[in-house]
Formats: C-alpha cells, sequence, structure tokens
C-alpha cells in the first residue's frame, strides 16, 4: 500500500531564510506532483515531476524528485511572507498499465513566513 | 474561461438525509476525481471517472454514490448511509494518463464545505 510522509508538518520561518520540505512514499512511482492550498481554498498546482531526477523550479520554490530514494523536496529559497500556505505532495500510484492518476496526498506541511 | 465549478459553496445535511453535490468542468478533460479533506489532513479519493458512463470507487468509496452521464459533470451524493460527512469535498479533472507534461496534473475546483445539522 502506498503512502506518503511529509515532513514537517509545520514549518514556521523567517522572511529571507532558506528551508526544504521533504516528501518520502513508501511504493515504486515515478510521477510526483506538488500543490498550494491557501486557507480555506481549494488546491493549486505549482509543480510535476515525471521522472527520476526531475527538477522543477519556479520563483523562489524549486522541486526535485529521486525516485530511487523515493524522495522528493520543495525547497523554498529567501522566504516571502506571500509563501504562507499548506503544500501537499501527491504520489500516483502506479499499475502495470503505467500512471493511474489514482494519487495519494501527503499531510500536508503548514508554512508561516514571518516579517 | 476555462476552469471548473463547484456548487454549493456551503452545504448542510439533517441526519438520514442524502444531498448531491455539484461538479462541473468546461476543460474538455476525460477524467474527473472526487476528493474529501478533513481538517489538518490531506485528500482522500473518493471516486474517480476516467470517461463517460463508467467510474470506479477510490480509497472511501462507502456511503458515496457518483454518476458521469456528460463528460462536463460529475455529480457526487453524499448519502445517509455516510455517518460522518462533514468535510471539504473537493472535485478535480485532468487529461487522462500517459500524455505526460504538466498539463497532467489535476486542476481542482473550488470546493464545497458540508455540515452536518
Amino acid at each position: 500500500e502506498l503512502k506518503v510522509e511529509q515532513n514537517p508538518l509545520f514549518l514556521s520561518m523567517q522572511e529571507g531564510k532558506n528551508y526544504t520540505i521533504y516528501c518520502n512514499y513508501s511504493t515504486t512511482s515515478d510521477r510526483l506532483y506538488w500543490y498550494r492550498q491557501d486557507p480555506g481554498k481549494s488546491l493549486e498546482s505549482l509543480f510535476v515531476l515525471l521522472s527520476n531526477g526531475a527538477v522543477k523550479q519556479e520563483g523562489r520554490l524549486m522541486a526535485s524528485l529521486d525516485t530511487k530514494a523515493r524522495l522528493s523536496t520543495l525547497h523554498i529559497t529567501a522566504a516571502v511572507h506571500d509563501l504562507s500556505a499548506t503544500y501537499f505532495c501527491a504520489v500516483d500510484r502506479l499499475d502495470y498499465g503505467g500512471a493511474t492518476n489514482k494519487l495519494i496526498f501527503g499531510t500536508g506541511t503548514l508554512l508561516a513566513v514571518q516579517p | 474561461d476555462g476552469g471548473i465549478t463547484q456548487s454549493p459553496k456551503y452545504l448542510f445535511r439533517k441526519e438520514g438525509q442524502n444531498v448531491t453535490l455539484s461538479c462541473e468542468q468546461n476543460l474538455n478533460h476525460d477524467a474527473m476525481y472526487w476528493y474529501r479533506q478533513d481538517p489538518g489532513q490531506g485528500l482522500r479519493l473518493i471516486y474517480y471517472s476516467q470517461i463517460v458512463n463508467d467510474f470506479q470507487k477510490g480509497d472511501i468509496a462507502e456511503g458515496y454514490s457518483v454518476s458521469r452521464e456528460k463528460k462536463e459533470s460529475f455529480p457526487l451524493t453524499v448519502t445517509s448511509a455516510q455517518k460522518n460527512p462533514t468535510a471539504f469535498y473537493l472535485c478535480a479533472s485532468s487529461i487522462d494518463r500517459g500524455a505526460g507534461g504538466p498539463e497532467e496534473t489535476q486542476y481542482f475546483g473550488p470546493g464545497t464545505r458540508l455540515l452536518v445539522l
């Protein structure tokens, strides 16, 4: 059974600092997604990582995927208050036909960036 | 503007009552999904559909039912058999698997918050 764990669950950081959120998963997959959720709102897609070694960057966020270690990271550079949100990783459950689009979500990391 | 709409934004259910949540998309996506989110937790898959007139159970389908009569619409009914329905319900859609690329992500609607009276 595929399980997805994120850590930390809560992250309070100061503006201008760097930090990394980790996403570990328990069975083979090479498709991983990062989403952002603002309080009371829906999910917004941030990154799609579709192969081992994939790295994507957008602004102060960079995501990477290591399928051998079953690990994805979301790195935050020089955090600003606008990045405060909950960040979720989600992993595609593969079957013999490949991707299924049936995602297992992590529990989320609540990021609070303090001025 | 292409997107996903969900209605209502808030829904109140009385005990023993069935309620239906609406989800419509105009993105021309083949696949649609329903998720449930409980406070402080991630999303869990209730049902999904990859094509019209076909759908499959997700991880927590008990107490829920769906239909997919049109490509654009994927309504979710929360039945009286669902004993703990209070949650935030999110509908999503995507192109079908295999195309690859950023467009293969799931796009989410604004959600419906269901509360039990």
